[in-house]
């Protein structure tokens, strides 16, 4: 069964530009969560998607977006990128069902410059 | 503020012995709790879990003890090879919100011949 896919790995972006990365889940699972990875702060919960509706949210500035679609796939986007966004961006998939274990893909290394 | 700590950034051990990785919480809302194994350049790898109804989980090498009333929990394993080196991350969520993980700093475990 094939893991969870994040696309680009690598990303450089200067500040003030927007971005996407894309997530797909393992196939049969319909929730999908993305987090932030920093050293300082560690692994931060930025949202949740199940059946194409934004299911949980973290702490995060609205420049932080993201959706899903049909078949599950998501993507996130941040707007006006700041140095402070420079990151591991993990995607999880999961069953989406009550303790059912979220499944990380291999991150996107954002940078900002 | 913290909510999951885990207290030791670092941990060496030789080949054949026991691991304990600590971990300890500061928020009563969690209910279930998992164990995360990362290689460098890799995302997290989910390794085991617990619910709170539960106090111990075992999984071949693998077992998770959960203290409740301590808000403590630890992760066992035995015997440790030279492949289970990497950052072990401790994570707590409520059932109702299962996908919104809280981390733990991660302790670094190294096991040597």
């Amino acid at each position: 069964k094939a893991g969870v896919t994040q696309t680009p790995r690598y990303l450089i972006k200067t500040r003030g530009q927007q971005v996407t990365l894309s997530c797909s889940p393992i196939s049969g699972h319909r929730s999908v969560s993305w987090y932030q990875q920093t050293p300082g702060q560690g692994l931060q919960f930025l949202f949740e998607y199940f059946s194409e509706t934004q299911r949980n949210k973290g702490n995060f500035p609205g420049r932080f977006s993201g959706r899903q679609f049909s078949n599950s796939r998501s993507e996130m986007n941040v707007s006006t990128l700041e140095l402070g966004d420079s990151a591991l961006y993990l995607c999880a998939s999961s069953l989406g069902q009550n303790n059912s274990p979220l499944h990380f893909g291999n991150g996107t290394r954002l940078t900002v410059t | 503020d913290q909510q999951v700590k885990q207290n030791s950034p670092s941990l060496s051990v030789q080949e054949g012995r026991i691991s304990i990785l600590n971990c300890d919480y500061t928020n009563s809302m969690f209910d279930y709790f998992l164990w995360y194994k990362k290689y460098p350049a890799e995302g997290p790898t989910f390794l085991i879990s617990i619910s709170s109804i539960k106090d111990k989980n075992e999984d071949g090498r693998f077992t998770v003890f959960l203290n409740k009333s301590a808000k403590h929990l630890s992760l066992h394993i035995v015997p440790s090879q030279p492949g289970d080196s990497a950052v072990y991350f401790c994570a707590a969520t409520n059932t109702g919100t299962a996908s919104k993980l809280t981390f733990g700093t991660g302790t670094r475990l190294q096991v040597t011949l």
